[in-house]
């Protein structure tokens, strides 16, 4: 059973371009979270999705960002008009149920020049 | 409001000798925590958790953490580090009713000497 599938594990994006990162949850799995770290900072909450829903986007910015889990294929989080500030490694994590065990993944780092 | 602390941002020990990361937090209630290990260029693994019970807790590789209420610590504790340890450890709180919401704290970086 492969873990959480995150691609791709590196990106570079020149400002104002638009990132997309893509993430396979564990296979069952249909909570989907999302969570960015920045340089020397701990990961911070973004986004919770199950299929076609999003449930708390309270940790996402209130502009250039969006995510998705449809209903088929990996749930997928968009940068628009990517920043240097966006530049960050952004981890996604999957779970069977809404309070058990979260496996994450190994994360995309996305860089903005 | 809610934060995690952890006080070391990098701590060096020689292998074969203890360790002890530290963790403290500010929450309203209690609730779950957990230690999280990142290797270089990896995801999170989780070590261990606590949600109720014995407060000394077991988890993967040889870990043990306790949780004190009237210190809000959660610090984790591994008898005999190996060079294998070498990694960045996050403690995490999470909410009874939303656990997936983790907050957690800037990671402490562990190195090992030979």
């Amino acid at each position: 059973n492969a873990g959480v599938m995150q691609n791709p594990r590196h990106l570079v994006r020149r400002r104002g371009q638009e990132a997309r990162l893509r993430c396979s949850p564990m296979k069952g799995h249909s909570h989907v979270y999302w969570y960015r770290q920045l340089p020397e900072e701990g990961l911070k909450f973004m986004v919770y999705l199950q299929k076609e829903n999003i449930i708390d986007e309270s940790g996402m910015p209130k502009e250039r960002f969006s995510a998705e889990f449809p209903k088929e294929g990996p749930s997928i989080l968009r940068i628009q008009q990517v920043v240097r500030g966006d530049s960050a490694a952004y981890f996604c994590a999957s779970s069977l149920g809404k309070n058990t065990e979260a496996f994450f993944g190994q994360g995309t780092r996305l860089t903005v020049v | 409001a809610q934060s995690v602390t952890q006080p070391d941002i990098h701590i060096t020990v020689s292998e074969g000798a203890s360790l002890e990361l530290r963790c403290n937090y500010s929450y309203g209630a209690t609730p779950y925590l957990f230690w999280y290990v990142q290797s270089p260029g990896q995801g999170l693994q989780l070590l261990l958790k606590y949600f109720s019970g014995d407060t000394l807790v077991q988890g993967i590789k040889g870990f043990e953490a306790e949780f004190k209420r009237s210190q809000s610590s959660f610090n984790l504790r591994k008898p005999s580090v190996h060079w294998s340890d070498a990694a960045e450890y996050f403690c995490a709180v999470g909410a009874r009713d939303s656990s997936y919401k983790l907050i957690f704290g800037s990671g402490t970086r562990l190195l090992v000497r030979p």
